[in-house]
């Protein structure tokens, strides 16, 4: 199994620029997160879906879409990229139906907006 | 929502000795808390979790305590080892609130000198 995989794992925008960060899970979780991490803050959760077709906003999900059509699949949309969004993004997964369990990250997007 | 605050932000240690990561949280409704380790330059792993119906819970030199009545939580590792120099981060999450959302403190960086 590969896990959780993003792609890619950098990328330098203009403002304004768009883009889509993809991620993707082979375990068969319903349950897939984004999170972005800035230096000294932790990690902040900006949506997050519990399965297919199913998605809802975390702390920080102004700037941000997403969608998920299948299981495996959960990208997470920039359409207006602006400086405050350079950060490191992660993709997480877990299988727990309450939040109760092991989240999965994948190896993170490092994203400068310019 | 729920808060998370993290002690110290920065911790040194004599590879030997132990080393103590200390966390407050605001939501007494909360009843599931997870560490994360991560190293320089990847993903977060989770390392030790316990839920709010126990007291301390033990993964060989990793434990981590909860006081439900005073809302902190805390990591101990014993005898560390250089391999343990990381960011550790807490999390909390009310599973009952279905949001699914772990709240993150903002890390602490734990160096441990040879």
């Amino acid at each position: 199994n590969a896990g959780v995989t993003q792609t890619p794992k950098f990328r330098i925008l203009k403002i304004g620029q768009s883009m889509t960060l993809q991620c993707a899970q082979d375990m068969n979780h319903n349950y897939m997160y984004w999170y972005r991490q800035d230096p000294g803050m932790g990690l902040k959760l900006i949506y997050y879906s519990v399965g297919a077709g199913i998605t809802d906003k975390g702390e920080v999900p102004n700037g941000y879409n997403v969608s998920r059509s299948t299981t495996e699949d959960f990208p997470l949309r920039l359409e207006l990229a602006a400086p405050s969004q350079t950060s490191v993004y992660f993709c997480a997964s877990s299988y727990s139906a309450r939040g109760e369990d092991t989240q999965y990250f994948g190896p993170g997007t490092r994203l400068t907006v310019l | 929502g729920e808060n998370v605050e993290q002690h110290p932000s920065t911790l040194s240690v004599q590879e030997g000795d132990s080393a103590v990561i200390k966390c407050t949280y605001s939501d007494s409704a909360s009843n599931y808390f997870p560490w994360y380790k991560q190293e320089l330059g990847k993903r977060p792993q989770l390392i030790i979790d316990i839920r709010s119906n126990v007291g301390e819970k033990k993964d060989q030199r990793i434990a981590v305590t909860l006081n439900k009545t005073a809302k902190h939580f805390s990591l101990h590792i014993t005898e560390t080892q250089p391999e343990d120099s990381a960011v550790y981060f807490c999390a909390a999450l009310d599973s009952g609130a279905g949001s699914y959302q772990l709240t993150f403190g903002k890390g602490t960086k734990l160096s441990v000198i040879p």
